[in-house]
């Protein structure tokens, strides 16, 4: 286990819903990182928040948001939700921007119908 | 734009064989290099990362991974698996300038025979 946590587990929206995922970072992190993963691929980078901003992004349109608290929890938000954003949300937290050892949660299932 | 490739998308094994992963990334600056492994029902956590310095690194589990920066590869080698070693593993690189993208390959699933 690695002490980064992410709620819910699971969830199901329907094409036009928003949602927002939800991460703590383990004791002491203050660097979140978000990815999705699709079935069969590997994680893609959506964003990075460092101390309270926003410090990195990947190819996810506006509609992917995100926030970064003073306790360094995170949250990952989707507007206008799409069929293809199905997919594992990842949270991984370390310590510092340069991001020397990711820990990754256990992730959120999004299922979009 | 970053790449990473993992031709292996699905390696099968009998314990006792020695094992090599290929990763080749395109990305003409600096970069930090990473390998990550997921057990089954578990998160992902790190193998090894290079950073700098000697090419030939070493992780956990008796794992290492050389990088050839001529060839952009960074592959992942175990001289003897273990069937606990049947997961997906990940090459990721990370560029060094601006803010810092992370690149994940798609992954290769590998399973071992008892």
């Amino acid at each position: 286990e690695t002490g980064v946590t992410q709620s819910p587990t699971h969830l199901i929206k329907t094409r036009g819903q928003q949602v927002t995922l939800r991460c703590s970072s383990q004791s002491g992190h203050n660097t979140v990182s978000w990815y999705q993963q699709a079935l069969g691929q590997g994680p893609q980078f959506i964003f990075q928040y460092y101390r309270e901003e926003e410090n990195g992004r990947g190819n996810f349109p506006p509609r992917f948001s995100g926030l970064q608290f003073p306790n360094y929890s995170s949250e990952l938000n989707v507007n206008a939700l799409e069929l293809d954003d199905s997919a594992l949300y990842l949270c991984a937290s370390s310590l510092g921007r340069q991001q020397e050892t990711q820990y990754f949660g256990p992730g959120t299932r999004l299922l979009v119908l | 734009a970053q790449s990473v490739s993992q031709h292996n998308h699905h390696v099968i094994l009998s314990e006792a064989a020695s094992l090599e992963l290929g990763c080749n990334y395109s990305y003409g600056g600096t970069v930090n290099l990473f390998w990550y492994v997921q057990y089954p029902g578990q998160h992902l956590q790190l193998l090894l990362k290079y950073f700098s310095g000697d090419p030939l690194v070493k992780g956990i589990k008796g794992f290492e991974a050389e990088f050839i920066k001529s060839k952009f590869s960074f592959n992942l080698r175990k001289p003897s698996v273990q069937w606990s070693d049947t997961a997906e593993y990940f090459c990721a690189v990370r560029e060094t300038g601006g803010y810092q993208k992370v690149t994940f390959g798609t992954g290769t699933k590998l399973q071992v025979i008892p």
